[in-house]
């Protein structure tokens, strides 16, 4: 029972557009949002979150949103660089329930 | 101003060999947070522990696997008799307090079975 879902295991977008990621979660009880980002054998860093008392948070480049009615948040980054280019974490707060992961593939 | 760190980034063992793997949270973090990621997959939670106290460990295997966080020195996640299916790399992560928001991952260790 995958609480929280990421249903695009990949993605590719040229530079300087916008990436979306998605990501679909089934817990209503869930306050608390974040996005991590992952680089080949690293640990996952946090990008940006959210809460559940908000539909949206803006951090530079990067734009959180939150459908609280769909259970939906998706995460935007515009405009997209090569440096970008990594596996995508949505992840629901408290010991955190991560999604399967969004490869992100930004291309010049 | 350290991140999390853990040691080994790289570990090899047999079938049934145990396996230690370390971590240190930031400063002033109390709270530790294991997570394993087989490969393929996202990040599992498997146990969140604070000072001398495992606070959930509902995602532990039952058998083989135990975790702790003494008061002094690092948490520590312990793998006994390990098979090719625990192959798999495993995330620290740390956090200030239990309502504190956002954890910080250490850069993880690779676990391999031969």
């Amino acid at each position: 029972d995958q609480q929280v879902k990421q249903n695009s295991p990949s993605l590719s977008v040229q530079e300087g557009r916008i990436s979306i990621l998605n990501c679909d979660y089934t817990n209503s009880m869930f306050d608390y949002f974040l996005w991590y980002k992952k680089y080949p054998a690293e640990g996952p860093t946090f990008l940006i979150s959210i809460s559940s008392i908000k539909d949206k948070n803006e951090d530079g480049r990067f734009t959180v949103f939150l459908n609280k009615s769909a259970k939906h948040l998706s995460l935007h980054i515009v405009p997209s660089q090569p440096g970008d280019s990594a596996v995508y974490f949505c992840a629901a707060r408290g010991k955190l329930i991560f999604g399967t992961g969004t490869r992100l593939q930004v291309f010049p | 101003n350290a991140g999390v760190m853990q040691n080994p980034r790289h570990l090899v063992r047999r079938r049934g060999q145990e396996a230690r793997l370390r971590c240190s949270p930031m400063k002033g973090h109390s709270h530790v947070y294991w997570y394993r990621q087989l490969p393929e997959e996202g990040l599992k939670f498997m146990v969140y522990l604070q000072k001398e106290n495992i606070i959930d460990e509902s995602g532990m295997p039952k058998e083989r696997f135990s975790a702790e966080f003494p008061k002094e020195g690092p948490s520590i996640l312990r793998i006994q008799q390990v098979v090719r299916g625990d192959s798999a790399a495993y995330f620290c992560a740390s956090s200030l307090g239990i309502h504190a928001d956002t954890q910080y991952f250490g850069p993880g260790t690779r676990l391999t079975v031969l």
